[in-house]
């Protein structure tokens, strides 16, 4: 099956650090998404990208769909101690006829951010 | 802002009982997902559901396994016969159907299902 792969697996930052994280595939996606999961709670999403080499901005997040369409990234600026948790990639690829699809998750990165 | 609900939020059952899950995804949505989450490990997709027919559907939803649509608002998830290793986080997702973000799955807040 598809395989995501994202990296690193944890990070330990200082407050106001910049934060990169990343996802590669050997398969192609129609989509990618990023999501930020609390302990207990489920996916919320943070960035949708659409397009091969969109670049995407929410706030103090950006995103980019790979020009391949087997990677993208996430950007995090400024980083602030409530940016704790984990995000997960997770990429969306059409099985086509009546099927919308389903995500396929990266293994997420545990981010913590030190005051 | 509108957004998918699960209960209960955790469920306890003892090994070869039945649970249902339920859901209800956002109104204006029509296909609906469940997936898994094993503690620790990564989301995995479980199965999709449009106009009343499974979708698609991975290994991991075996015979054991069977979803639902009683009525017009609740998605429901049944686990026939429980077994330890069904143990997990279960998300409810949906998606609307038309327009630009039909790919954007948004997620309800889970049931954590603990079989003992």
């Amino acid at each position: 099956g598809q395989q995501l792969n994202q990296s690193p697996q944890s990070m330990f930052i200082q407050e106001g650090e910049d934060v990169s994280m990343n996802c590669t595939s050997s398969s192609i996606f129609n989509t990618w998404l990023w999501y930020k999961q609390d302990p207990g709670e489920g996916p919320v999403l943070l960035i949708a990208l659409y397009k091969a080499g969109e670049l995407t901005s929410n706030g103090r997040l950006t995103a980019q769909f790979g020009i391949t369409r087997k990677d993208s990234f996430l950007n995090i600026s400024a980083s602030i101690p409530s940016d704790v948790g984990i995000y997960f990639c997770a990429g969306l690829r059409r099985a086509g006829g009546t099927s919308y699809g389903k995500l396929t998750f990266g293994q997420g990165t545990i981010l913590t951010v030190h005051p | 802002e509108p957004e998918v609900t699960q209960t209960p939020s955790h469920q306890v059952t003892q090994m070869g009982q039945e649970v249902i899950l339920r859901c209800v995804p956002i109104s204006n949505h029509l296909y609906f997902y469940w997936y898994r989450q094993i503690l620790g490990q990564k989301v995995e997709f479980l199965v999709s559901f449009y106009n009343n027919e499974i979708s698609e559907k991975s290994e991991i939803f075996d015979d054991q396994f069977s979803v639902e649509r009683p009525d017009g608002s609740n998605f429901t998830l049944k686990i026939r016969s429980t077994k330890l290793e069904d143990s997990a986080m279960y998300f409810c997702a949906s998606i609307i159907t038309s327009g630009a973000s039909t790919d954007t799955q948004y997620f309800g807040p889970g049931t954590r299902l603990t079989v003992l």
